[in-house]
């Protein structure tokens, strides 16, 4: 049973670009969350996703950031016009349902942003 | 909102001796998670251990183990005979329990870097 996957595992963006981030949930999985890590800091939660839903997303910056998690194919954090201060480590979660379940983590992603 | 706290940003110890990693929150939320997530240097979240809030009872999982106290909303995790392996950063995580205003995310603090000494 394969774990959370996220690709790319780095992704490195020149300011003005776009980056996609992936992420394939454990099988089973219908609920992904998406956290970000600055450096030296602990990570933050972002927006959670149901298929084909978005249902929190109070920690995602208004402009720029994107998530989805379509009916068929992993769940995408889109980031448009990349400026530093996006880079981070990216890390999705998934669960089984959200009702006292634990979160299995993905590897991340370490976006760097030139 | 609910914050984590924790206060001991570097900690060091020598292998096989035990160590306390120290952790606050703060809630007005009656049912709740807490957890201890380690992250090694490739980054990988784990999950050390969980703490439901209604059990009085500490969780302990091998080595780990934490003091939960409810009233002085702490919760602090022991490794005991530590072990080189240990190295990494250690976060607190809070959730509350999902309902129709809370959807299940963790709240992270800041995170303890513990280096364990041969």
């Amino acid at each position: 049973n394969a774990g959370v996957m996220q690709n790319p595992r780095h992704l490195v963006r020149r300011r003005g670009q776009e980056a996609r981030l992936r992420c394939s949930p454990m099988k089973g999985h219908s609920h992904v969350y998406w956290y970000r890590q600055l450096p030296e800091e602990g990570l933050k939660f972002m927006v959670y996703l149901q298929k084909e839903n978005i249902i929190d997303e109070s920690g995602m910056p208004k402009e720029r950031f994107s998530a989805e998690f379509p009916k068929e194919g992993p769940s995408i954090l889109r980031i448009q016009q990349v400026v530093r201060g996006d880079s981070a480590a990216y890390f999705c979660a998934s669960s089984p349902r959200t009702e006292n379940n634990e979160q299995f983590f993905g590897p991340g992603t370490r976006l760097t942003v030139l | 909102a609910q914050t984590v706290t924790q206060s001991q940003p570097e900690m060091s110890v020598q292998e096989a001796e035990t160590v306390t990693l120290s952790c606050t929150y703060d809630t007005s939320e009656s049912n709740y998670y807490l957890f201890w997530y380690k992250q090694p240097p490739s980054r990988q979240m784990i999950l050390v251990i969980r703490q439901e809030a209604y059990k009085q009872q500490n969780a302990t999982e091998n080595r780990f183990s934490v003091n939960f106290q409810k009233a002085a909303k702490s919760f602090s995790l022991k490794i005991s005979d530590s072990q080189l392996g240990d190295t990494a950063m250690y976060f607190c995580a809070f959730m509350t329990y999902f309902g129709s205003s809370n959807t299940g995310k963790l709240i992270f603090g800041q995170g303890t870097t513990l280096q364990v000494k041969p």
